[in-house]
């Protein structure tokens, strides 16, 4: 089974900074199957970016994937007041998925 | 467009069996390429995988809990059912599926989760 690692667990920033989270596989991930998702308390996640870099349909372009292997980036480029969230990496496998512990963007 | 909805249980007490189903529209799980999943979360803690249907019925499990799940869909009524055996009150969480096609390689789509309380 493929284990994520995100870091770091909390990222405190201010409205405007830019946001850098990492996701880091035990295994080489397929880039296909790379996903980044944005939850907000008592929401469902959301899906933001998948095959690593590709924006889902109505994200906005301050957020983009990049990497390949076993390390994964998300980027937000300016934070906006809606970023501030919980951010979770997920692999699809063969057989299995698995998400990352998840990384808080919080307000500064 | 495309929804899905769990339902099941609020409450259940240990060592019960926790039955749930997830009701789709929106699109097919006969259509090649499509797969549904379960995923569930505890509070204040992160999500985790629990299991995926293929459109061929090929199904899939975590490999802490294979022993416990069981995934199943019937495609005529649009559902997926996922049965957990001797629920704990570790296995208090929201409970999600999820659609994933293939040819995404991630979650596209989301219910809104159902939070499964178990205490005696």
């Amino acid at each position: 089974e493929i284990v994520l690692t995100q870091s770091p667990g909390t990222l405190s920033l201010s409205p405007g900074e830019r946001a850098t989270l990492s996701c880091r596989a035990s295994q080489s991930v397929s880039s296909s199957y790379l996903a980044w998702y944005q939850q907000k308390p008592g929401q469902a996640p959301r899906l933001l970016i998948y095959g690593a870099s590709s924006r889902a349909t109505g994200i906005p372009d301050r957020f983009s994937g990049s990497g390949s292997g076993t390390d994964f980036t998300l980027t937000i480029s300016r934070l906006e007041p809606e970023d501030f969230a919980v951010y979770y990496c997920q692999q699809y496998g063969s057989s299995q998925g698995t998400f990352g512990q998840g990384t808080k963007v919080e307000i500064k | 467009q495309v929804t899905l909805r769990e339902s099941g249980p609020a409450l259940v007490k240990p060592t019960q069996t926790l039955t749930l189903t997830c009701t789709f529209s929106g699109f097919s799980l006969s259509t090649s390429g499509m797969c549904v999943s379960w995923i569930r979360q505890p509070p204040g803690k992160a999500l985790e995988w629990l299991a995926r249907i293929d459109w061929d019925d090929d199904k899939y499990y975590s490999t802490s809990l294979k022993t416990r799940l069981t995934i199943s869909k019937d495609t005529s009524k649009n559902q997926v059912v996922l049965t957990m055996t001797n629920m704990d009150p570790v296995d208090t969480a929201t409970y999600y599926c999820a659609r994933i096609p293939r040819i995404v390689g991630a979650y596209d789509y989301w219910g809104q989760g159902t939070l499964v309380t178990v205490s005696s």
